[in-house]
């Protein structure tokens, strides 16, 4: 049982170049989310999809846009990256109870 | 919005001593949760409470929901407790995975 499954881990990209970070669940989870964490910050909350077909902007969700592609997979695309949005991201999903995470993908845009 | 307020923010512990670690938070909710970062970066949850007292090893969390307060406790602490403790509470529409996080404190604990 992978649980929630983020790619990739690691990517640099220069600003102005776009890039999707997938993630899929195998909890069969209805609602998913990405966050962001920054030094300093904590965790904020971006997008999140409360059922398959269905996205909310969270507290940051400029500069990005998502995918609920099924209920599996929820996509974060940067269609074109600043360097503030250098940052590591954590995918997750919930079913009532806790929330369960991927391992976080750390972005750098130079 | 609700503001999640935790402390200390860094915490450094002689292993067996035993922590405490509080969250506080603005406006009233139906569950907390406190969840645990290692240095790798993953981000696994420790509880989900929404009242009383729940307990996993030597991981105890508490909650007293009238005065808007967790604390989690580590009894017998060892190096290997050491890592980023996040407190969470219930943000966007209630659901329990829109999270609203405090800053975290970063607790090391040496042998």
């Amino acid at each position: 049982n992978a649980g929630v499954t983020q790619t990739p881990k690691f990517q640099v990209l220069k600003t102005g170049q776009s890039m999707t970070l997938q993630c899929a669940q195998d909890m069969n989870h209805n609602s998913m989310y990405w966050y962001r964490q920054d030094p300093g910050m904590g965790l904020r909350l971006i997008y999140y999809s409360a059922s398959e077909g269905t996205t909310d902007k969270g507290e940051v969700p400029n500069g990005y846009n998502v995918s609920r592609l099924n209920k599996r997979e929820f996509s974060l695309r940067l269609e074109s990256a600043a360097p503030s949005q250098t940052s590591v991201y954590f995918c997750a999903s919930s079913e009532h109870t806790e929330a369960f995470f991927g391992q976080g993908t750390r972005l750098t845009v130079v | 919005k609700n503001e999640v307020e935790q402390s200390p923010q860094n915490l450094t512990a002689q292993e067996g001593e035993f922590i405490t670690i509080n969250c506080s938070y603005s406006v009233g909710i139906s569950a907390l949760h406190w969840l645990q970062q290692h240095p790798g970066g993953g981000i696994v949850s420790l509880f989900m409470l929404s009242s009383g007292k729940k307990k996993h090893g030597r991981l105890i969390a508490t909650i007293n929901i009238q005065e808007k307060h967790s604390s989690l406790h580590i009894t017998a602490s060892h190096p290997r407790d050491s890592a980023v403790y996040i407190c969470a509470v219930p943000g966007y529409g209630g659901s329990q995975g829109n999270l609203i996080f405090g800053k975290g404190t970063k607790l090391s604990v040496k042998p």
